[in-house]
């Protein structure tokens, strides 16, 4: 079965500071790989979605680094703010059919 | 307003007594799927749906069935519950043209099976 192993599994950031929340897949269909953003009682929304074949995106405060040798990629938040504390879910496009497998989640807390 | 909705939002129910859960997209969206989520797991694609009559299992298929019969809708049956699948439940749907990364989820179905 396919897995996205996702790391850490919860992290604790001062207001202002660098969210770091690393992702490593094994083997994936060509295709986009997202990362899902989950407050309290609600579902997953698509928070930013990085192409295979480019090495980083970057919308607002949030970036996306892919490492396609590695199999590795990473969603950095730059200046933390509280409003960011939520769930993190990384997944990478399924190989077998047209589907997302996802990582097991981070949760972020960021204090003020 | 688009949205994917999800009913019944809280259900707890006994073992055995079969439950639906329905799910309603107003997108127009092709495909559509059910997660499990569990604590440290992550979402688990239970069934999936690329359109009208066409249906697949995801990872965690034992124990639930799907139907497609209109574009919009996509319910979740549970025959015979157990309590394994206490969990949360979210319906999803996406455009196929965009390779089913970007999925809209619903608010989810908070399942206790006693």
């Amino acid at each position: 079965q396919q897995q996205v192993k996702q790391s850490p599994q919860s992290l604790i950031v001062q207001k202002g500071g660098i969210s770091i929340i690393n992702c490593a897949y094994e083997n994936t269909a060509f295709d986009y790989f997202p990362w899902y953003q989950q407050f309290p009682g609600k579902g997953p929304a698509l928070l930013i979605a990085i192409r295979p074949d480019v090495s980083e995106k970057k919308e607002g405060r949030f970036t996306i680094s892919f490492n396609k040798s590695a199999k590795q990629f990473s969603l950095h938040i730059m200046d933390s703010q509280p409003g960011d504390s939520a769930t993190y879910f990384c997944a990478a496009p399924h190989t077998g059919r047209r589907a997302l497998t996802f990582g097991s989640g981070t949760r972020l807390q960021v204090q003020p | 307003e688009a949205q994917v909705t999800q009913n019944p939002r809280y259900l707890i129910t006994v073992t055995g007594k079969k439950l639906t859960v329905t799910c309603s997209q107003n997108m127009n969206h092709e495909y559509m799927s059910w997660y499990r989520q569990d604590p440290g797991l992550g979402l688990r694609q239970i069934y999936y749906s690329m359109n009208v009559e066409v249906t697949d299992k995801g990872d965690v298929p034992e124990g639930y069935k799907v139907s497609r019969k209109e574009k919009r809708n996509f319910p979740l049956i549970l025959e015979s519950p157990s309590p394994n699948q206490t969990s949360l439940y979210f319906c999803a749907s996406s455009p196929l043209g965009r390779g089913g990364y970007e999925q809209y989820f619903g608010p989810g179905t908070r399942l206790t099976v006693t």
